[in-house]
């Protein structure tokens, strides 16, 4: 299995809603990643766990919460987020060896709108 | 600050063609770079990497060149195909935690 799956594939909520992203690997892998991306622009990096701990932060708005159950689990959870924040939100894992070079793997995103 | 950049946004090639795809870095800390397609909808798909130790890696018809003097990169397909129309992007990370990619290059290889 070398997939990263990411649910729901769509969302719509709006800005009083409360949801959660979910992504799951079960590549043994150790790091885990949330990305956002916006429309003709690059991912840009949110939050990495490695080892089932936060490890960076970067210093995205309260409204964002990650969670990360275990190793093979990583969600994202929303709340009162704003039209700013409609995006495709990315997961990602890499497989956290520090003797080699990472790559990483990704999910096929969740296109989320905040109406 | 764009650390990493792809000047071109886009490029068009023919099918049977090379596509030459270029990247420009500023930090010299960057030490492995990789290369990812995308499509629509969807999440980057890993093509070849780079160590800053090397200065050319091949897979098949992808070749990617590394000039750590110019702090350039260039991704080399030959040859192109229509399957090869896609957004690529640059990334660069300096550790294991943080992948830094580039503003992308929308490929179209037509017939």
């Amino acid at each position: 299995d070398t997939e990263v799956t990411q649910t729901p594939k769509h969302l719509v909520m709006g800005m009083t809603n409360k949801k959660s992203l979910k992504c799951e690997q079960h590549m043994g892998h150790r790091a885990m990643y949330w990305y956002k991306q916006k429309a003709k622009k690059p991912p840009e990096l949110m939050f990495v766990y490695s080892y089932e701990k936060l490890s960076i932060n970067e210093s995205v708005p309260s409204r964002f919460s990650p969670e990360c159950p275990n190793s093979s689990l990583l969600n994202l959870h929303l709340h009162a987020l704003q039209p700013e924040d409609s995006a495709l939100y990315l997961c990602a894992s890499s497989r956290r060896d520090r003797s080699t070079n990472e790559k990483l793997f990704f999910g096929s995103g969740t296109q989320l709108s905040v109406l | 600050d764009q650390q990493v950049k792809q000047n071109s946004p886009s490029l068009s090639v023919q099918e049977g063609r090379i596509s030459i795809l270029n990247c420009d870095y500023t930090n010299s800390m960057f030490d492995y770079f990789l290369w990812y397609k995308k499509y629509p909808a969807e999440g980057p798909t890993f093509l070849i990497s780079i160590s800053s130790i090397k200065d050319k890696n091949e897979d098949g018809r992808f070749t990617v060149f590394l000039n750590k003097s110019a702090k350039h990169l260039s991704l080399h397909i030959v040859p192109s195909q229509p399957g090869d129309s896609a957004v690529y992007f640059c990334a660069a990370s300096y550790n294991t935690d943080k992948l830094i990619f580039g503003t992308g290059t929308r490929l179209q290889v037509f017939p």
